[in-house]
């Protein structure tokens, strides 16, 4: 079965730099998402993206992240001057169309030092 | 706004018992309703979903789901809980049939089972 591929599993960073999470969604799918699950917390959407564009984001998705479909297949999310707090889980989500159901990927563990 | 709750923190059965996880959502339109299982530093598993149609739904793993309108729920259920059923069980509520789609976890509830 098709998966949602992301890298790396773990991300390391210092505080300040900027980080940039990949996910290969599976390929017939056109509606990408990302999330983030702070530890010990829930999962929390941070953006929607379709037709190269952002569909939706939350109150969390500032000016700090973006997100990008570079080529056919990639989608990232880049966050700048990374904090602290930015310590999480951060899962890709993709959906073939707004009636199925989103797949989710095994997620990037990222840690800011 | 969209929400779920999920009223019980942690739940600890004995194996061979039956599970009842709660789950309430609060959404203007028809609910696109999700349940997933996360292991420790794993990802999320859709264990069963529900958008129209029959309201008790079956899942992967012998797990079922129960869709009450009136009550606002989707608990998920499973007769007969094996060891390997421990982990973090989530909720979730989505928009059906829309270009953003954005789906809203509950809290979760942490399962331990007792040999």
């Amino acid at each position: 079965e098709p998966e949602v591929t992301q890298t790396p599993s773990h991300q390391v960073t210092q505080m300040g730099q900027e980080v940039i999470l990949r996910c290969v969604p599976i390929s017939n799918h056109l509606y990408f998402y990302w999330y983030r699950q702070i530890l010990g917390q829930k999962v929390e959407f941070l953006v929607s993206f379709y037709n190269n564009e952002i569909s939706e984001k939350s109150e969390i998705f500032d000016d700090q992240f973006s997100v990008e479909r570079p080529d056919g297949s990639n989608f990232t999310l880049k966050i700048r001057s990374t904090k602290l707090e930015d310590s999480a889980m951060y899962f890709c989500a993709s959906r073939p169309s707004p009636s199925q159901p989103q797949h989710f990927g095994d997620g990037t563990r990222l840690s800011i030092l | 706004a969209q929400s779920v709750t999920q009223p019980d923190i942690h739940i600890t059965v004995s194996e061979g018992a039956s599970l009842e996880l709660r789950c309430n959502y609060s959404y203007g339109a028809t609910p696109y309703l999700f349940w997933y299982v996360q292991s420790p530093g794993q990802g999320l598993q859709l264990l069963l979903k529900y958008f129209s149609g029959d309201t008790l739904v079956q899942g992967i793993k012998g797990f079922e789901a129960e869709f009450k309108r009136s009550q606002s729920s989707f608990n998920l259920r499973k007769p007969s809980v094996h060891w390997s059923d421990a982990a973090e069980y989530f909720c979730a509520v989505g928009a059906y049939n829309t270009n953003a789609g954005k789906s809203t976890f509950g809290d979760g509830t942490t399962l331990t089972v007792k040999p």
